[in-house]
């Protein structure tokens, strides 16, 4: 069963835009990590967030946690061509298994 | 410091053939979870395995196992092949997913039942 549901499921833009992607889940979690992931590759971790945490940034990335609302979203600023890639928010499920949406996939033209 | 290592990272099976996947995690990490993305499924958790118990199981048949050596790397194998099977399996590693670390993933084993 899908936990994190992402928001767009596609979006395009040019570089130099910004990015928003949203995350939304059903039931109260520990951290929510956000991952990339490049077409036939594997996951990259880009973030994790604790739910005692409200923003982290990273870089050009900035995650925040809303969890009265169950939600998340991730900032990509100034994008390049090289963050096209599919982006996945995935929660904490039973126990240690990480539960994952179906991903939003960005495509960044030049 | 090396990343998550999986081979082969790609195999073509016949369907009923079985297929043993190697995972190697990152130097220090105790977990190795198993993880399989299909386009229409997404990614769903297979197992996790923690200093050599299993310690959490998805919603997969029994044809899907995996084991854990003491020295944490991790195989994982599929029995009695089915054309459904064809998937990208990911192996994640971590020091302790339970308690919030951070889970790392490796590039995968493409895997094509034919």
């Amino acid at each position: 069963s899908q936990q994190g549901e992402e928001d767009p499921q596609a979006l395009s833009i040019q570089e130099g835009e910004n990015a928003t992607m949203n995350c939304s889940y059903k039931t109260s979690i520990n951290n929510l990590q956000w991952y990339r992931q490049n077409s036939g590759r594997g996951l990259v971790h880009l973030i994790l967030i604790r739910s005692n945490e409200r923003e982290k940034h990273s870089g050009r990335l900035r995650v925040t946690l809303d969890t009265s609302k169950k939600s998340s979203s991730l900032l990509i600023t100034a994008s390049r061509a090289a963050d096209t890639a599919s982006y996945f928010c995935a929660t904490g499920g039973a126990g240690t298994a990480l539960i994952f949406g179906k991903g939003t996939t960005l495509s960044v033209s030049s | 410091k090396a990343g998550v290592t999986q081979t082969p990272r790609y195999l073509i099976k016949t369907r009923g053939q079985q297929v043993t996947l190697s995972c190697s995690p990152i130097s220090g990490h105790r977990s190795v979870s198993w993880y399989q993305q299909t386009p229409g499924q997404g990614l769903q958790f297979l197992f996790e395995y923690f200093s050599e118990t299993q310690r959490n199981k998805g919603n997969f048949p029994g044809r899907f196992s995996g084991r854990q050596f003491s020295n944490s790397r991790s195989e994982m194998n599929v029995s009695t092949l089915e054309l459904g099977d064809s998937a990208l399996y990911l192996c994640a590693s971590s020091l302790d997913p339970g308690i919030g670390n951070t889970i790392y993933f490796g590039e995968g084993s493409w895997l094509t039942v034919v």
